[in-house]
C-alpha cells in the first residue's frame, strides 16, 4: 500500500525558531499534498494543498507567510513554521494522494507533534 | 451546514456488537467516499473507500453509500475494544479535488 513518511516525529524548540517538517511519499509519486493541522480533541483541519512545481493553495485564514510549503519534487514536500510561537504548538499531519485517474484515497504520515515552549 | 456531518459521539457499544457510523454529505456531486480511522494522539488511517452505491466489505468492516439520499455509512462487526477510536468520514467531488473531512465520531467499545 500506498506509504507516507513524515519527519520529524516530534520537536520541541523555543520560541522564535523556525521549524522545517518534511513529507515523502515512499512507494508512489503524489503531484498534491495536503497539510493539516490538529489541536487536542478538536477536528483535522486543511491548512493548504501543496502543488508539485507550483505554489500552495492555502486555505482561508491561514497565513502563507507564516507557513512556508515547498513540493520540490513528485516525492518530497515540506512545511516550514517560520519564528514559530506557543500558539503554533499542534500535531501537524501531511497527506499524499497516488496521482491516477481513478479518485485515489489520501494516506496520511504519522504527524509531527510540534511543541513551543 | 457543514459540508460531511457526523454526529461526535461518542458512540458506545458492547464488545461483539455491530456499530454503526453515519455520515451525511452536501455536494451532490461527490464521487468518492472515505472512512479513516484515527486514534487518540496518532494520525489518521484509511479503513475503506467506496465510490458506487451499494454495499462494500472488507473483512469486518463494511461501508454504505446511499448518493439519493447523499450518506454513507460503516458498519463494523463483532466490535472490539481495539475498534475504540474516532472515525473520520471525508468526501470528495472529483478525483483532483481535495477532500472535505467531518469532524469525526468517537466509538467506544466496552469489554
Amino acid at each position: 500500500g500506498a506509504v507516507v513518511s513524515q519527519h520529524p516525529s516530534r520537536v520541541i524548540c523555543k520560541s522564535g525558531t523556525s521549524v522545517k517538517i518534511e513529507c515523502r511519499s515512499l512507494d508512489f509519486q503524489a503531484t498534491t499534498m495536503f497539510w493539516y493541522r490538529q489541536f487536542p480533541k478538536q477536528s483535522l483541519m486543511l491548512m493548504a494543498t501543496s502543488n508539485e512545481g507550483s505554489k500552495a493553495t492555502y486555505e482561508q485564514g491561514v497565513e502563507k507567510d507564516k507557513f512556508l510549503i515547498n513540493h520540490a519534487s513528485l516525492t518530497l514536500s515540506t512545511l516550514t513554521v517560520t519564528s514559530a510561537h506557543p500558539e503554533d504548538s499542534s500535531f501537524y499531519i501531511c497527506s499524499a494522494r497516488v496521482d491516477s485517474q481513478g479518485g485515489q484515497p489520501q494516506h496520511f504520515g504519522d504527524g509531527t507533534r510540534l511543541s513551543i515552549l | 451546514q457543514k459540508e460531511v456531518e457526523q454526529n461526535s459521539g461518542p458512540l458506545s457499544v458492547p464488545e461483539g456488537a455491530i456499530a454503526s457510523l453515519n455520515c451525511t454529505y452536501s455536494d451532490r456531486g461527490s464521487q468518492s467516499f472515505f472512512w479513516y480511522r484515527q486514534y487518540s494522539g496518532k494520525s489518521p488511517e484509511l479503513i475503506m473507500f467506496i465510490y458506487s452505491n451499494g454495499d462494500k466489505e472488507d473483512g469486518r468492516f463494511t461501508a454504505q453509500l446511499n448518493k439519493a439520499s447523499q450518506y454513507v455509512s460503516l458498519l463494523i462487526r463483532d466490535s472490539q475494544p481495539s475498534d475504540s477510536a474516532t472515525y473520520l468520514c471525508a468526501v470528495r467531488r472529483t478525483n483532483a479535488g481535495k477532500s472535505t473531512f467531518g469532524d469525526g465520531t468517537t466509538l467506544t467499545v466496552k469489554p
